[in-house]
């Protein structure tokens, strides 16, 4: 079946690092959104790309959509404390616009 | 303009007994999901819900899960008969059914089965 996967599953940076993480779908997506969920929360919506290699920026996040709407990746620049939490990517299910597939999810902790 | 509600936000049942967790989209919105989420993992979809129709139950247990959204009132996931191992956070989002796919999350249930 239709499958999101993101890596790594784990990341632990130090404050003012970089972070990346990435997201593969197994099929080509109509769009990808983003979710970010803190430690005991609920995920809360971050942005949706649409586009062929569409980059889209939120201050210190850079999120892209690859050319063949497959792939994705979130990049925080010089990462907070604040950024602590799983990023989850998450597209369309085939055939069925409403639902989503999220992906594995990847848990971000910044050591200040 | 109230964010998509959900309770209790912690239940905890026996084995054995019935478990009912609610969900109030935001106004405006007809679209609801329900999700579960186990420690340390993602979200899993279970059931796509329009008012007073299922859409999707493909996620769903066929056995002792059922899901309504009626017409008045809010959304219900019904676990019957509960076990351990439905111990998990399940969390209900709701969108607008537009072309934007965005979906609201509540802060969700925590399930605790003894």
């Amino acid at each position: 079946g239709q499958q999101v996967m993101q890596i790594p599953q784990y990341q632990h940076v130090q404050e003012g690092e970089d972070f990346t993480t990435y997201c593969n779908s197994s099929t080509t997506l109509s769009n990808i959104q983003w979710y970010k969920q803190r430690p005991g929360g609920h995920p809360v919506f971050l942005i949706q790309l649409v586009k062929s290699g569409e980059v889209k920026k939120q201050k210190r996040l850079t999120f892209q959509f690859g050319e063949a709407k497959k792939n994705s990746s979130l990049h925080i620049t010089a990462t907070q404390t604040t950024d602590v939490g799983t990023y989850f990517c998450a597209g369309p299910r085939s055939g069925a616009t409403n639902k989503l597939i999220f992906g594995t999810g990847t848990l971000l902790a910044v050591q200040p | 303009n109230a964010g998509v509600m959900q309770n209790p936000r912690h239940l905890v049942r026996r084995r054995g007994q019935e478990a009912r967790l609610r969900c109030s989209p935001m106004k405006g919105h007809s679209h609801v999901y329900w999700y579960r989420q186990l420690p340390e993992e993602g979200l899993k979809f279970m059931v796509y819900l329009q008012k007073e129709n299922i859409i999707d139950e493909s996620g769903m247990p066929k056995e002792r899960f059922s899901a309504e959204f009626p017409k008045e009132g809010p959304s219900i996931l019904r676990i019957q008969q509960v076990v351990r191992g439905d111990s998990a956070a399940y969390f209900c989002a709701s969108s607008p059914g537009t072309r934007t796919n965005e979906q609201f999350f509540g802060p969700g249930t925590r399930l605790t089965v003894l």
